[in-house]
Order: structure tokens, then C-alpha cells, then sequence
């Protein structure tokens, strides 16, 4: 069973560069429609989505967030990561990855079938 | 962007109520909508795909349905385990957008 788990330093200096990965155990995302996306949650706040990238190495990502952050996928398929620059507490969120399948029945869609716990992650001095 | 508007944000039930959760999108996503379970400190869990199919392993007590903008997931014969936050998901958009949440207490 293809179990996901986020990890990285729960606290970041401001203007830092945050770093997550996302280890994928049991299997890999190595079917052609799987994509590893993240998404976070602030404080006692919704769900904010952040982006994504294919199992081809494709990217997708939060026009919000766009110009500071990078995805990528090991040749594995086993790990995927992030990269948000220049972090301020605004960023101070959980952060989960997922993974985004691709489902053709009843109809073509895609959803979040497999998620990680999360991680806390803290912006501050 | 898509819109996500859930209604009600928080619901008090009973074990053994059926209670139903409201998802309004700013424009029609056909049937491109996802319902989640969100429980403090486990990873969050699919419930609903397609706005009315189950996913493999959730119990036939949830039910999604809707199409265009409207949706709603419904739960009958609430569990204890059942009390939790659910969320709904447009993938119509390539840029995802979240309902709010509905926090379902007891």
C-alpha cells in the first residue's frame, strides 16, 4: 500500500528558503497519471493548494506563489520535494503532499487519493 | 479562480443522525468535485470522487451528489468516528481550489 510522508525543519528564518520532501513508500508515483502536488493549510485557516508536478517532470504551480517555489521528482519516483524561497510568516502553514491521481471512471477527473500526515512548519526569528 | 463556498461551516449531530454538507462552485465544474475527511494529526482521507462515486474502502453511509455548480455529501447513521472536518475539492481548474470546511461535531 503506497503511503506518502512529508519531512523537513518544522522552523525556517524569515527571507530562507524552505525545503520539504515527500518520501513515497510501498510504490512509487510512477503510474503515467499520478502527479505529487502539494497543498497547505495555515493556522486555522482553509486549504490552500500550491502546486504540483507530473510523473514526466511537468509543473504546475500557484500563480500566488509561482516566482518563489520549485518542485521536483527523484528518477525514482520515490521522492518528490519543494522549494519555496524568500519565506516570511505568511508561510507558516502545515504542509501536505499528495498524491494527484488520475481516475477515467465514471468520467475522466483527478483527486487526492493518498495524502501524508503533514508537517508544521514555522516561520520565524 | 474557482470559488469553493461550503455551507454550514460547523454542524452539531448526534451518533446516528444523517447530516448533509453544502458545496457551492463559482461556475459550473460539471462533476469535477472531491470530498475529504480531515481528523487532527492523520493524514486526510478521500471519501468521494466525481461527486458521487466512493472511494474503495469508505463506508456506504457517505454519499455524494450534485453536478454543475450545487453538490452535496451526505452521512447516515453518523459513527463516532465520523466527527471530523470535511472539505470539498473542484479539479475541474488545473489551479485547485478548496471549500472552506465543515467542522461536524457532536
Amino acid at each position: 500500500q503506497v503511503q506518502l510522508q512529508e519531512s523537513g525543519p518544522g522552523l525556517v528564518k524569515p527571507s530562507q528558503t524552505l525545503s520539504l520532501t515527500c518520501s513515497v513508500s510501498g510504490g512509487s508515483l510512477n503510474s503515467g497519471g499520478d502527479y505529487c502536488t502539494w497543498i497547505r493549510q495555515h493556522p486555522g485557516k482553509g486549504l490552500e493548494w500550491i502546486g504540483y508536478i507530473s510523473n514526466s517532470g511537468d509543473t504546475y504551480y500557484s500563480p500566488s506563489l509561482k516566482s518563489r517555489l520549485t518542485m521536483s521528482l527523484d528518477t525514482s519516483k520515490t521522492q518528490c520535494s519543494l522549494k519555496l524561497t524568500s519565506v516570511t510568516a505568511a508561510d507558516t502553514a502545515v504542509y501536505y503532499c499528495a498524491r494527484d491521481s488520475l481516475v477515467k471512471t465514471p468520467v475522466t477527473t483527478r483527486a487526492f487519493d493518498i495524502w501524508g500526515q503533514g508537517t508544521m512548519v514555522t516561520v520565524s526569528s | 479562480d474557482i470559488q469553493m463556498t461550503q455551507s454550514p461551516s460547523s454542524l452539531s449531530a448526534s451518533v446516528g443522525d444523517s447530516v448533509t454538507i453544502t458545496c457551492r462552485a463559482s461556475q459550473s465544474i460539471t462533476n469535477h468535485l472531491n470530498w475529504y475527511q480531515w481528523k487532527p494529526g492523520k493524514a486526510p482521507n478521500l471519501l468521494i470522487y466525481a461527486a458521487s462515486t466512493l472511494q474503495a474502502g469508505v463506508p456506504s453511509r457517505f454519499s455524494g451528489s450534485g453536478s454543475g455548480t450545487v453538490f452535496t455529501l451526505t452521512i447516515n447513521d453518523l459513527q463516532p468516528e465520523d466527527f471530523a472536518t470535511y472539505y470539498c475539492h473542484q479539479s475541474y481548474s488545473t489551479l485547485y481550489t478548496f471549500g472552506q470546511g465543515t467542522k461536524l461535531e457532536i
